[in-house]
């Protein structure tokens, strides 16, 4: 399994709004409703932020809202705040029951 | 609130056996719908899922590391652990234990992870 295509590096200014793609195949994204998008800051664990394509856990900002589109899903980011730089990483379900995970982004607010 | 930390060896020589335990606290791994995922990243580099375990003890692995891997679950001691055979250098990593909610590849919470490093 390769793992999810996502951009290496996105930036955006404070209010602004970001997009990070993640193209995978109709094996991973494209065949199941099953993608997350995970937030890591430097050293630290990293925190689920949407799982299955668009949902959003009760603790994290409505400011963070996914999508998908065939074979790529997105994760938008609204209102950019400078505590949102970070390293963004996708996973998706894949056939044979497996995971596979994005190369990550980092988001650099400007 | 379920918690989860690893522990293990942060050194390992090549060619030997990477052993590292996964303690769950605020929850049981025996929970139904919850599968128990360890999850590796290389320094400065991208996250890798290693496999996935349920407590009746069917496990999933990733199959490029199949042939080198088992994940185990010791439900008496609320634990799972995972033993990486044959290292080299390139298994030199932060590897993390993560619930995944119904084994789709939904990991909440994370521990918070240990450095392994593999040198001789």
């Amino acid at each position: 399994q390769s793992a999810l295509t996502q951009p290496a590096s996105v930036s955006g200014s404070p209010g602004q709004s970001i997009t990070i793609s993640c193209t995978g195949t109709s094996s991973d994204v494209g065949g199941y409703n099953y993608v997350s998008w995970y937030q890591q800051h430097p050293g630290r664990a990293p925190k689920l932020m949407i799982y299955d394509v668009t949902k959003r856990p009760s603790e994290v900002s409505n400011r963070f809202s996914g999508s998908k589109s065939g074979n790529t899903a997105s994760l938008t980011i609204s209102g950019l705040q400078a505590e949102d730089e970070a390293d963004y990483y996708c996973s998706s379900y894949a056939s044979t029951s497996t995971c596979v995970f994005g190369g990550g982004t980092k988001l650099t607010v400007l | 609130q379920v918690q989860l930390q690893e522990s293990g060896p942060g050194l390992v020589k090549p060619s030997e056996t990477l052993s590292l335990t996964c303690t769950v606290s605020g929850g049981s791994v025996s929970s139904g719908y919850y599968y128990w995922s360890w999850i590796r990243q290389p320094p400065g580099m991208g996250l890798e899922w290693i496999g996935y375990i349920y407590y009746s003890g069917s496990t999933n692995y990733n199959p490029s590391l199949k042939s080198r891997v088992t994940i185990s679950v010791d439900t008496s001691k609320n634990q799972f652990s995972l033993n990486l055979r044959s290292v080299t250098a390139a298994d030199t990593a932060v590897y993390y234990c993560a619930r995944d909610d119904g084994g789709i590849g939904e990991f909440d919470p994370w521990g918070q992870g240990t450095l392994v490093t593999v040198s001789s």
